[in-house]
């Protein structure tokens, strides 16, 4: 059983560029979460996408888009990116029957700086 | 608003000795409470999860309690180790069905232990 993987592990980037990042849901998983987490603080909900549809988005602007493709496989894009977009992004899947029975399977996130 | 506070912010210990963190929760309505330990640099990992209906649950060292009545847990760890040292993060969730952006996050414990 292959766990969440996430790429790359760091990235920098100058304010106004676009970035994508990557994420592998573990296998059997078919829902995929997006977390931003700000250093000392908790993970904060992007979207979730089930079956490459997004169902349930936190409140982040438009410039925060994502896909999820038929593998379960899902990118996070940011566009106009700004200093505070700084941040570790967490990817993380489940099975989209209970948060009870299925826990969020935690990547080991992008570290994402903004220059 | 549904907010999770933990406490102490961070604490410091020496191995061996025992340590309780603290989470006190808003939200409504309840259905499930998760503990997660995140490494530096590495995403959370789930230690315990407890329904309404469990007053507590252990995993190894770590042991949770829950008070429902006081929207009130705790996270014991035993006889630290240097490998416990990382953020312990509560995560609430007011249902059971699958909707990862209804989760609360608290902020986490910063727990280091010092030889």
């Amino acid at each position: 059983e292959t766990g969440v993987t996430q790429s790359p592990t760091h990235l920098i980037k100058t304010r106004g560029q676009q970035v994508t990042l990557r994420c592998s849901s573990q296998s059997g998983h078919n829902t995929v979460s997006w977390y931003q987490q700000a250093l000392g603080q908790g993970p904060q909900f992007i979207f979730q996408y089930y079956r490459e549809e997004e169902n349930g988005r936190g409140n982040f602007p438009p410039r925060f888009s994502g896909l999820q493709f038929p593998n379960y496989s899902s990118e996070l894009n940011v566009n106009a990116l700004e200093l505070d977009d700084s941040a570790l992004y967490l990817c993380a899947s489940s099975l989209a029957l209970s948060s009870y029975n299925s826990p969020l399977h935690f990547g080991n996130g992008t570290r994402l700086t903004v220059t | 608003k549904n907010q999770v506070e933990q406490s102490p912010q961070s604490l410091i210990i020496l191995e061996g000795k025992n340590c309780t963190l603290q989470c006190n929760y808003t939200v409504s309505p309840f259905s499930n409470l998760r503990w997660y330990k995140q490494d530096t640099g590495r995403g959370p990992v789930s230690l315990t999860i407890m329904t309404f209906s469990e007053n507590t649950k252990s995993n190894g060292r770590y042991t949770a309690t829950l008070d429902a009545d006081t929207k009130q847990s705790s996270l014991h760890i035993t006889a630290s180790q240097l490998s416990d040292s990382a953020s312990y993060i509560c995560v609430v969730s007011p249902t059971n069905n699958f909707g990862n952006e209804k989760l609360t996050f608290g902020t986490g414990t910063r727990l280091t232990i010092i030889p």
